[in-house]
């Protein structure tokens, strides 16, 4: 039982180039959601999905896609990555809205 | 105003300590609340929940005022292995309002 994996760990980008990063649960949960974590911030929720074919906006949405094609992942895309995208972005997955949310190990992403 | 908001701390305590920390937030409209703690580089975990009527896990108590508006987490007893972060969130109706804190950071002294 892995938990909330991520993948990758880290990656350097250059501005303008895209990348996919892939959050995978096998806890069978519904919810799944994108963070991301500045310093001195607390984390920001970007996208949500609360089921299999469905995504949603959070707070800080702009500049990133999201899929959710099947139950167990869901994947983040930079179309064209900005300098204020790096971050360090969490994954996170519960059994339902309010419950208790259990988070991947982070993806380091820095934009040159 | 950040609409959820904690002292960044540090807060420097020695072991056996006991210490206590606040969480405010703005919106009346909270729903529900945790804590959660993280350590330097890793992801974030479940503390505990927050319930009205306050709630205790072994060393760690949180409770809740509504007519203040603000959590607290307090610990006992503290051990050099509670240094971390200290995460408070704040949800509300819809899953595309969760609001975490920026964290207050605890360190432990032997």
């Amino acid at each position: 039982n892995a938990g909330v994996t991520q993948t990758p760990k880290f990656r350097v980008l250059k501005t303008g180039q895209s990348m996919t990063l892939l959050c995978a649960q096998d806890m069978n949960h519904e919810y799944m959601y994108w963070y991301r974590q500045d310093p001195g911030m607390g984390l920001r929720l970007i996208h949500y999905s609360v089921g299999e074919g469905t995504t949603a906006k959070g707070e800080v949405p702009d500049g990133y896609n999201v899929s959710r094609l099947k139950k167990q992942n869901f994947l983040l895309g930079l179309e064209s990555a900005a300098p204020s995208q790096t971050s360090v972005y969490f994954c996170a997955s519960g059994r339902g809205y309010q419950e208790t949310q259990y988070f991947g190990p982070g993806t380091r992403l820095l934009v040159l | 105003r950040k609409e959820v908001e904690q002292d960044p701390g540090p807060f420097n305590v020695p072991e056996g300590a006991t210490v206590a920390f606040n969480c405010t937030y703005s919106n009346s409209a909270s729903q529900s609340f945790f804590w959660y703690r993280q350590d330097c580089r890793k992801e974030p975990k479940l503390l505990m929940s927050v319930y009205s009527s306050g709630n205790e896990d072994g060393r760690f108590t949180a409770q809740l005022n509504r007519a203040s508006q603000y959590i607290s987490l307090l610990i006992r007893d503290s051990k050099l292995s509670d240094s971390a972060t200290y995460l408070c969130v704040v949800m509300y109706s819809s899953a595309s309002k969760i609001i975490f804190g920026s964290g207050t950071r605890l360190s432990i002294r032997p």
